[in-house]
């Protein structure tokens, strides 16, 4: 079967380092997104890896392991507006997004 | 700064009437999704469109639910009878296409409709 798993809410303190993690099954594999969604907008692209390692962009960066089926992002020096919800999404053998539930991400003072 | 277009941003309708959503993918983008996305969760493909063809459309209640991209630009979402579980966001993407020769697809997203059924 196609599944995502990610938890279901973190929270990290403004200024520290923060890791999301994500694991995946799917029916081939077309690359690893992540979005943020904000409360009541639309998802908005972060990244994407399709080979293993570290993909770094600015405070953020994704990691690939496709033999472990995982990834994660990691959101460096937090600031309050990085409070969101992240997705993490695979691509699979139909060029469709296979999407988690999302992790809500509080940023506290 | 080419963006997804989608209207109404908001809809309040009573369960048994039907309500239309619209959505205008980036100009030259072939592929146009339909998500559902209930609070809490992931978004749920509901029909995937390359140009004016239908591609995935398994997980649409078609005894309510009705898609259309009929010239393969704009595209139109029906819900008829609206039911109280249908009060979702309803988010339209755009990508570029089926990347034949690319695994690099990204989906961009409209700012979605939100709708409430009373």
């Amino acid at each position: 079967g196609q599944n995502i798993d990610q938890p279901t809410e973190m929270t990290a303190t403004e200024g520290a380092i923060v890791q999301i993690n994500c694991t995946y099954q799917t029916s081939g594999f077309n690359g690893l997104f992540w979005y943020q969604q904000h409360a009541g907008e639309a998802p908005t692209f972060l990244s994407y890896n399709v080979l293993d390692g570290l993909e770094e962009k600015g405070r953020f960066s994704s990691f690939l392991s496709r033999s472990k089926g995982y990834s994660y992002l990691l959101l460096k020096e937090l600031q309050m507006k990085d409070s969101a919800s992240y997705l993490c999404a695979a691509g699979d053998s139909n060029y469709q997004l296979i999407w988690g539930a999302g992790t809500k991400l509080i940023i506290k003072p | 700064e080419a963006e997804v277009a989608q209207s109404p941003r908001y809809k309040i309708t009573e369960k048994s009437q039907a309500v239309a959503f619209w959505c205008d993918p980036i100009s030259g983008h072939a592929t146009l999704y339909w998500y559902r996305q209930i609070l809490g969760q992931g978004p749920e493909l509901l029909v995937q469109f390359q140009d004016e063809s239908v591609v995935d459309d398994s997980q649409l209640p078609k005894d309510r639910f009705s898609a259309e991209r009929l010239k393969g630009v704009d595209s139109t979402l029906k819900i008829q009878p609206a039911e109280l579980g249908d009060s979702a966001m309803y988010l339209c993407a755009s990508s570029p296409g089926l990347a034949e020769t690319s695994s690099y697809n990204e989906q961009f997203f409209g700012p979605g409709t939100r709708l409430t059924v009373l």
